[in-house]
């Protein structure tokens, strides 16, 4: 069965950067593209990003250009997100999903990232 | 202030049908993008509803149905139920941002 197992929690301050895993399982890693999706609390969801494990192109959200990157591992299955520049409205749950064709069909179990002084 | 409109809530008797709405543009789903349709019950992970507009992953019951036209969509959902109760997001495409979400709907199931 499909799986997208990602990192833990994280909490970071202002200005630092994270870097969030996402290890998929039970498909061939390159079939699919991967995005990522956050929610801060209390807020809808919103779209951050997304990588092509085989064509090894990026999206990213206008409002995250600059400081996010997506790069992914093809001999793990692997996709990781990475933030820079911290701010406090950067605090959400983050999740890596499956995208075959611009839709979600398998959610990882989310990493929350809290970005605090 | 998202791409896709929703409305905030809605609310139904258990039984009911309801519907919740998506309004875009020419540029998402006026554009011929397809919209696609995500349950978010509380403390779990998001979960595709409706995928192609009106399509259903295996597993989804058929009291769940989408619809498009235009550039809006809809998401019905028939013989209401208690765990129902969720809010529920739609997704398309767009030629400037790329993929976009709506900013979700709460059910409540009276």
């Amino acid at each position: 069965q499909v799986q997208l197992v990602q990192s833990g929690a994280e909490v970071k301050k202002p200005g630092a950067s994270v870097k969030v895993s996402c290890k998929t399982s039970g498909y061939v890693f390159t079939t699919s593209g991967i995005s990522w999706v956050r929610q801060a609390p209390g807020q809808g969801l919103e779209w951050v990003g997304w990588v092509s494990p085989y064509y090894h192109r990026t999206d990213y959200a206008r409002n995250l250009r600059g400081r996010v990157t997506m790069t992914t591992d093809t001999s793990t299955g692997t996709a990781y997100m990475e933030l820079t520049n911290l701010r406090s409205d950067d605090t959400a749950m983050y999740y890596c999903v499956r995208d075959p064709n611009r839709h979600f069909d398998y959610w990882g179990q989310g990493t929350l990232v809290t970005v605090s002084s | 202030q998202s791409v896709l409109t929703q409305p905030p809530s809605v609310s139904g008797a258990p039984g009911q049908r309801v519907t919740i709405s998506c309004t875009g543009s020419t540029s998402n789903i006026g554009a011929g993008f397809d919209v696609h349709w995500y349950q978010h019950l509380p403390g779990t992970v998001p979960k595709l509803l409706i995928y192609g507009n009106n399509n259903r992953p295996s597993g989804v019951p058929g009291r769940f149905s989408g619809y498009k036209s235009g550039t809006s969509a809809s998401l019905a959902i028939t013989g209401l139920q208690a765990e129902d109760e969720a809010d529920y997001y739609c997704q398309s495409y767009d030629n400037s941002l790329s993929i976009v979400f709506g900013g979700g709907t709460k059910l409540t199931v009276l």
